[in-house]
């Protein structure tokens, strides 16, 4: 199992300003994962942070919007940029399990809320 | 891509009863479904999951059943508990390469005690 560390676990921020996300994991690992969860809605992959190379973004997502770094195996930030309301959701980062194991493990959760 | 659909969006059932919370995915690359379950504020935990060579998996009161012909995946929980009630998601992925799981939309679970 993996063990996640993600913080912060919630913040307030005004419009136009950025946050930075960040995870630790408890083990190296090739690939870590960032989602999205608008209230009472389902996770959305944000992309995925490989380690030395670009972050891979899904359709609706862009590099501006949503810098990623990685610079090591146990470690990647996720910014939110010039946030607006509709940003207001909660970023989860999540690894896969390794070898045989397909169990995906989750940070706690960074619950953001722009006024 | 994968798509994920789930219903029902919300269903609530009498302590004891059985439900069920059914799945379909689109990608016949997908070969990994797992159940997430997800009390409020706080992160998905897993609960049960399954594989493409296995057409059923249980484990106590909770089952997870998978059809691979028809894309489609169901979850099982007996006899129904209220601390059962939570937001119940299933997943998609490949079980090689990215392994980023799709999630479908949720289910929202009452069990009335």
């Amino acid at each position: 199992s993996a063990v996640i560390s993600q913080k912060p676990s919630r913040d307030i921020c005004q419009r136009g300003t950025s946050l930075t996300i960040q995870c630790q994991v408890d083990s190296q690992v090739t690939m870590m994962f960032w989602y999205r969860q608008q209230p009472g809605q389902s996770l959305t992959l944000i992309a995925t942070a490989n380690q030395g190379s670009e972050a891979t973004y899904e359709s609706g997502f862009v590099i501006d919007k949503f810098p990623i770094s990685r610079p090591n195996l146990t470690f990647s930030t996720l910014t939110v940029s010039n946030m607006s309301p509709e940003d207001s959701s909660i970023y989860l980062c999540s690894v896969p399990g390794g070898g045989s194991n397909t169990e995906a493990f989750f940070g706690q959760g960074t619950r953001l809320t722009v006024v | 891509g994968e798509n994920v659909e789930q219903h029902p969006s919300t269903l609530s059932v009498q302590e004891g009863d059985s439900a069920v919370i059914k799945c379909t995915y689109s990608d016949s690359a997908s070969n990994y479904f797992p159940w997430y379950k997800q009390e409020l504020g706080k992160r998905p935990q897993l609960i049960i999951d399954i594989r493409s060579n296995v057409g059923e998996k249980k484990d106590q009161r909770i089952a997870v059943t998978l059809n691979k012909t028809a894309k489609h995946f169901s979850l099982h929980i007996t006899e129904t508990q209220p601390e059962d009630s939570a937001v119940y998601f299933c997943a998609a992925s490949p079980d090689t390469g990215r392994r980023a799981l799709t999630f479908g939309s949720g289910t929202r679970l009452q069990v009335q005690p």
